[in-house]
């Protein structure tokens, strides 16, 4: 079975103030792929990212940084300078292979992180 | 235009009450998905269907039924509403990959 753990509830920062938003993820699988998604207060579920089992470079777009570290089964996301727009429930996602888990490439979840960035 | 859409988008009901919730996709795709969110619990999938003729339970689908009406449309209906099921509901969508998921506005229900 798989499992994502999203331990930190909540985070509150101020206002350009770098945070990190951890992920940790079990599964048997080799081929798998992590998302993180970002839900505003509106409620929407907005993709950010996509990472492939197989592709461990880091990524970086504008303030957002990813760090995908397969030997500690970590996919950490990282604001920098963060702004009060970043205000959100983050959540990482777990994807694995269809055959070889038996069932459907469904997304498991993690339990999202509250983040807020006050001014 | 969003390429997958949901209605209602906030719908208050009472107990024992039944209810549809429906998603229509204009993305091609073959595979559709039902998930519940919960505060704290993220999202859970409830039903899923790889195309008209496939319809599949999810981690939590008791006191849930779908319909896959079309390729491009899914309905979640609640039989007889419970307060439990008071909670925010997404429709999603994937190609045959199944690598990336694209997710509807959401639908709050509220069971009073």
């Amino acid at each position: 079975a798989q499992k994502v753990t999203q331990a930190q509830t909540e985070i509150s920062v101020v206002e350009k103030e770098d945070v990190t938003l951890d992920c940790v993820y079990e599964t048997r699988d080799t081929t798998y792929y992590l998302f993180w998604y970002k839900q505003p207060p509106s409620g929407e579920l907005v993709f950010l990212i996509r990472r492939n089992s197989f592709d461990e470079q880091n990524e970086i777009s504008g303030r957002y940084s990813w760090n995908f570290q397969k030997s500690t089964s970590s996919f950490n996301f990282t604001i920098t300078a963060s702004q009060v727009v970043d205000s959100a429930v983050y959540f990482c996602a777990l994807s694995v292979n269809p055959v070889s888990s038996g069932s459907a490439r469904q997304l498991t979840f993690g339990s999202g992180t509250q983040l807020t960035v006050l001014p | 235009d969003a390429d997958v859409t949901q209605t209602p988008r906030n719908r208050i009901t009472k107990t024992g009450k039944r209810i549809m919730l429906e998603c229509s996709q204009t993305k091609g795709h073959d595979r559709m998905y039902w998930y519940r969110q919960d505060p704290g619990l993220g999202l859970r999938l409830i039903y899923y269907s790889f195309d008209v003729k496939d319809i599949n339970k999810g981690e939590i689908s008791d006191g849930y039924s779908v319909s896959r009406q079309a390729q491009a449309k899914f309905s979640l209906s609640l039989e007889s509403a419970i307060p439990n099921q008071t909670a925010l509901y997404f429709c999603a969508t994937s190609d045959g990959t199944g690598r990336e998921q694209y997710f509807g506005p959401g639908t709050r229900l509220t069971v009073t």
